[in-house]
């Protein structure tokens, strides 16, 4: 049975960096084509595709997000962190990480969110 | 970067309703489009993957058709658990989701 669950801060402040975590289990990031992803989405509104690291290392990130993204694997650990800098009230949202069964990517199993506010 | 147009964006319907959401991408994904629903509180959930591959254990009133830029999502009779938004997701360049339907009961 595959489960996700994202932890990390509820309340950041203002240009302050953001690092969340997904520990999953369930499955392995070293099997191939396998890959974590990473979604947002702001109160009442939209999807928001953030970020994904595949079972071999490579990554893909929004292009609109790029330069504050950063997404890493701990195989050993089932983690994967995604690091987002120079926080902003408008990046307050929910933060899901989600599970991609192969190199096609869609979303089969999510983790439950975590609720992130910017606030100072 | 590819946009992903949904409508309508709110859909008032009755239980027993066939229902169709439509999914524009802004260029051509061939058959990469994913389908979720979301209730409140809650995490999405995966229904239709290339376009019109049911996810297993996913009613069978639900299906996907389309390629290329237009797509459809087809509930054939709408029952109480249905009522929820629903997002389509482009998986051939980079990883959109489009906007949302809301589906409400009448």
């Amino acid at each position: 049975q595959i489960t996700l669950k994202e932890s990390g801060p509820t309340l950041v402040k203002p240009t302050q960096t953001l690092t969340l975590t997904c520990t999953f289990s369930g499955f392995s990031l070293s099997t191939s084509g396998v890959g974590v992803g990473w979604i947002r989405q702001p109160p009442g509104k939209a999807l928001e595709w953030l970020a994904l690291i595949y079972w071999n290392d490579d990554k893909r990130y929004s292009p609109s997000l790029k330069s504050r993204l950063t997404i890493t694997k701990d195989t050993s650990k089932n983690q994967v962190v995604l690091t987002m800098t120079n926080m902003d009230p408008v990046d307050t949202a929910t933060y899901y990480c989600s599970h991609i069964p192969n190199s096609y990517v869609y979303y089969d199993y999510w983790g439950q969110g975590t609720l992130v506010t910017v606030s100072s | 970067d590819i946009q992903m147009t949904q409508s309508p964006s709110t859909l008032s319907a009755s239980v027993g309703d066939r229902v169709t959401i439509t999914c524009r991408a802004s260029q051509s994904i061939s058959s990469w489009l994913a389908w979720y629903q979301q209730k409140p509180g809650k995490a999405p959930k995966l229904l239709i993957y290339k376009a019109s591959s049911l996810e297993s254990g996913v009613p069978s009133r639900f299906s996907g058709s389309g390629s290329g830029t237009e797509f459809t999502l087809t509930i054939s009779s709408l029952q109480p658990d249905d009522f929820a938004t629903y997002y389509c997701q482009q998986y051939n360049s980079q990883f959109s989701f489009g906007q949302g339907t809301k589906l409400e009961i009448k």
